[in-house]
């Protein structure tokens, strides 16, 4: 059964602080994996990572795929506290109409 | 620029009733699905659709229909609402292809049963 695990499950940390989260998976066939941030409401999309190794960066944040161990990171530096949400980590599968399967989510609180 | 629009944003139903929500979106995407997410857990299918007058089940379809007749439009039907389909509903939509499967989302609908 595919799986995507995250963690920490939540974290607070203060402004100007650095965080990294952690996503790893088991599906069969991978074809991507996706980093989203969820706030009040509808996820937005952050990264797209296909190919292993190479770092994608926005602004303070970063992520990068390792698809020989099966896992991802994010990165967010000097965090604010805009930072604040849940970050979600999705992956790509072929079966569903190449639906997402996605883990339960890290709850970030940036304190000020 | 809308993207995805979910109607309604809220909703309270009995047990035992009906409800339809509705999923729009302006992007000319393809693929459309629907989610609900549960506190401590992920999102996870309920339906899909890779195109206009089809459907198929996701994984988790049990008391839920859905239809697609206009490429736009995707909608989530609920024929007698339970109590375990207390959930936040989210809409997505995508273009097919490796390259481009990004999903966007619409800004959910908070549904609690009674």
């Amino acid at each position: 059964e595919d799986k995507v695990v995250q963690s920490p499950l939540s974290l607070v940390v203060h402004e100007g602080d650095t965080v990294t989260l952690n996503c790893s998976y088991e599906v069969t066939n991978f074809r991507s994996l996706l980093w989203y941030k969820q706030e009040k409401k509808a996820p937005t999309f952050l990264f797209m990572l296909t190919s292993s190794g190479i770092e994608k960066k926005s602004g303070r944040l970063s992520s990068i795929l390792d698809k020989k161990e099966l896992f991802s990171i994010l990165n967010i530096t000097a965090t604010q506290t805009g930072d604040s949400a849940v970050y979600l980590c999705a992956v790509e599968a072929p079966e569903y109409g190449n639906k997402l399967v996605f883990g339960a989510g890290t709850i970030l609180r940036v304190k000020s | 620029n809308a993207g995805v629009t979910q109607t309604p944003k809220f909703r309270v139903l009995k047990t035992g009733q009906s409800m339809t929500l509705l999923c729009a979106q302006d992007m000319n995407h393809e693929y459309m699905y629907w989610y609900r997410q549960d506190p401590g857990m992920g999102l996870r299918l309920i339906h899909y659709s890779v195109g206009e007058g089809t459907t198929a089940k996701g994984e988790v379809p049990d008391g839920y229909n859905v239809s697609r007749l206009k490429k736009q439009n995707f909608l989530l039907g609920l024929e007698s609402a339970a109590p375990s389909q207390t959930s936040v509903y989210f809409c997505a939509s995508s273009i097919p292809g490796s390259a481009k499967n990004i999903q966007y989302f619409g800004a959910g609908t908070r549904l609690s049963v009674l």
